[in-house]
């Protein structure tokens, strides 16, 4: 069992639809959560860190996590054409180097106008 | 400020060949993290290093290795390809070995893309 789980997708709405965007991890030592965003043809960006349970919000996006459920969420409001990309969630365990990020397979965003 | 660097973007090696992908972090950031990417598996980690030292290594064979430069600048080699071995190699970077804030989260590169015929 990979150590996060997120469902690939993909995921296709009209401009304006709220999206939600999820992941489950396993590992309890899992304490900072990130979402990514990547494009075709580039790298990861961060999108979002959070560190504690509960909402944090960024413009039209809010991260939401549960660490009693180990549920991680990404919600997208008013999504646009160019929120298509693939999202990506990522853990930190507490007991690792900070340079290991544990990933979701990522998934796929398609917003049509 | 320029981003993480990565060299070539592209590359196309055969099986048995062997690969060196370089990686300049963002400038003052001390610390970079190799990744694989590919459809079947998504993002794993390669190593981390830190300091001219590899603090932290993932769960691939020994025909892949990495080392730091003293400038902070990192190549990854691999060695005997197999065709297995394409995938898009993405380097990050990060300012700090200890800060967990949100400031200290990886940069990632645009990846170098290696295909293995």
């Amino acid at each position: 069992q990979k150590e996060v789980e997120q469902d690939p997708g993909p995921l296709s709405v009209p401009e304006g639809a709220i999206v939600s965007l999820n992941c489950t991890y396993s590992n309890s030592a899992f304490q900072y959560f990130m979402w990514y965003r990547q494009y075709s043809r580039k790298g990861p960006e961060l999108l979002m860190y959070t560190y504690s349970s509960g909402n944090k919000e960024d413009g039209r996006f809010t991260a939401q996590v549960d660490k009693s459920s180990k549920y991680i969420s990404l919600f997208i409001r008013d999504s646009q054409p160019s929120d298509s990309a693939t999202y990506l969630c990522a853990t930190l365990d507490r007991g690792s180097t900070l340079g290991r990020l544990y990933f979701g397979r990522g998934t796929q965003l398609t917003v049509w106008p | 400020k320029a981003g993480v660097t990565q060299t070539p973007r592209y590359l196309i090696k055969t099986r048995g060949q062997q690969v060196t992908l370089s990686c300049s972090p963002i400038s003052g950031h001390r610390s970079v993290s190799w990744y694989q990417q590919t459809p079947g598996q998504g993002l794993q980690f390669l190593f981390e290093y830190f300091s001219e030292t590899q603090r932290n290594k993932g769960n691939f064979p020994g025909r892949f290795s990495g080392r730091q430069f003293s400038n902070s600048r990192s190549e990854m080699n691999v060695s005997t390809l197999e065709l297995g071995d394409s995938a898009l190699y993405l380097c990050a970077s990060r300012p700090s070995d200890r800060d967990s804030s949100g400031a200290n989260v990886l940069t990632f590169g645009a990846g170098s893309r290696l295909t293995v015929l």
